[in-house]
């Protein structure tokens, strides 16, 4: 079955930190592999795309990297804010038909003043 | 450019009840996707449509149905609501399929 999963549910961390955020999916056959932020009682805001073909987006203080062959993707924020504090959400698509997302259950990150 | 819309926020039916939510998007995207979000499931798609006048059904669409008569709209309908419908439900749309998907804000239903 394509599952994804995102590990650790919740993150704290003070203010200045570079942080990582974690995704797994099983089944490497990706089509492509999308980051979100969904902030309390909001809609998802889409950070990053990456295709199957690519190793890594960059978006400001964003970074997105994909291995296919591990089945994992990392989310890495530089020098966090207080305004990161946010659901981040990794979603994967493995068809190139309808464009199905698989979502993950979301890291809730926390940064600290 | 208001992007992907949705219409209405909040909403309480009663089981049994009927309704139709709207969402509408302003960008020209061909695809348009219902999905779902509930604690511990995460999100999960209902029904989708690669254009105007079809649609296809996505992981979980029993008791829902779906309609996109024009290119800038997807209606999503709840024939006979159940609690089990209660939910945040959330559409999104695209240009294509190796594209980001572009999220609405919501609605909250809950079905007492």
């Amino acid at each position: 079955k394509q599952e994804v999963t995102q590990i650790p549910a919740a993150l704290s961390v003070p203010e200045g930190e570079n942080l990582v955020l974690n995704c797994s999916f099983t089944d490497s056959a990706i089509y492509n592999l999308q980051w979100f932020r969904q902030d309390p009682g909001k809609g998802l805001t889409s950070l990053l795309l990456i295709q199957s073909s690519q190793r890594e987006q960059t978006s400001g203080r964003l970074n997105a990297s994909l291995d296919k062959s591990s089945g994992r993707s990392t989310l890495y924020i530089a020098a966090s804010q207080p305004g990161d504090s946010a659901t981040y959400l990794c979603a994967v698509r493995w068809d190139n038909q309808g464009g199905k997302l698989i979502f993950g259950q979301g890291t809730e990150l926390s940064v600290k003043p | 450019n208001a992007g992907v819309t949705q219409t209405p926020k909040f909403r309480v039916l009663k089981t049994g009840q009927s309704m139709t939510l709207l969402c509408a998007q302003d960008m020209n995207h061909e695809y348009m996707y219902w999905y779902r979000q509930d604690p511990g499931m995460g999100l999960r798609l209902i029904h989708y449509s690669v254009g105007e006048g079809t649609t296809a059904k996505g992981e979980v669409p029993d008791g829902y149905n779906v309609s996109r008569l024009k290119k800038q709209n997807f209606l999503l309908g709840l024939e006979s609501a159940a609690p089990s419908q209660t939910s945040v439900y959330f559409c999104a749309s695209s240009y294509g399929i190796g594209v980001m998907q572009y999220f609405g804000p919501g609605t909250r239903l809950t079905v007492t």
